[in-house]
């Protein structure tokens, strides 16, 4: 089955600076990967997703990218603000299957 | 407005006893997942289902089991609770199978002593 790890496990960073987080796959047939934040004692939110057909998203501040050579894709948030600061969790799946693996999570400060 | 809830948001109990999670949508979405959330391991999946009636087993299954009598709701049931299942459950829906969009409850903070 696919196994997703997720680096660094915490990351602190200045507001304003860019945050990047990391996650590698390992089922090559995998060509869904979405990115959860979780904030303080609420569930996961879905903020950006990205398909295999592509190999950047941006939304805002907010940023994927995927390289599926080298099956790794990575989150990228710029200009980051306090209220970033949370637990996001990458994810990796065969879009329509059930079996979508987690990373580990990484909790991301941003220090004012 | 559309909501996913969970129930209790907390609940320490015992070796042994049964325990039931429940889970509530109003999305009217067909997809239905148990997650369980413990330090280092993400999110994992315990059970899901695609419509009444119809479950199956997720990841971590054993020691669990779900019904699908209506739509909106997917209780998840610890037969035998162990302090093995101490953990943070999740519950979510999605409109589509591979859980794309997927939306999670608040989630129910689970202790056995």
């Amino acid at each position: 089955g696919e196994n997703v790890e997720q680096h660094p496990s915490t990351l602190s960073v200045q507001e304003g600076d860019s945050a990047v987080i990391k996650c590698t796959y390992s089922d090559s047939a995998s060509n869904y990967f979405p990115w959860y934040k979780q904030e303080l004692g609420k569930g996961p939110q879905l903020i950006i997703d990205i398909r295999s057909n592509v190999g950047e998203k941006k939304d805002q501040r907010i940023a994927v990218t995927l390289n599926k050579t080298a099956k790794h894709f990575s989150l990228h948030i710029t200009e980051t603000q306090p209220e970033d600061s949370a637990v996001y969790f990458c994810a990796a799946s065969i879009m329509n299957n059930n079996d979508m693996r987690f990373g580990a999570g990484t909790r991301l400060t941003v220090k004012p | 407005d559309a909501e996913i809830t969970q129930s209790p948001r907390h609940k320490i109990t015992e070796t042994g006893r049964q325990v039931t999670l429940a889970c509530h949508q109003t999305w009217n979405h067909n997809n239905m997942f148990w997650y369980r959330q413990d330090l280092g391991h993400g999110l994992r999946l315990i059970h899901y289902s695609y419509g009444v009636q119809d479950t199956n087993k997720g990841e971590v299954s054993d020691g669990y089991s779900v019904s699908r009598s209506n739509t909106e709701d997917l209780p998840l049931t610890l037969e035998s609770a162990a302090s093995s299942q101490t953990s943070v459950y999740f519950c979510a829906s999605s409109e589509t199978r591979g859980r794309t969009e997927a939306f999670f409850g608040q989630g129910t903070r689970l202790t056995v002593v």
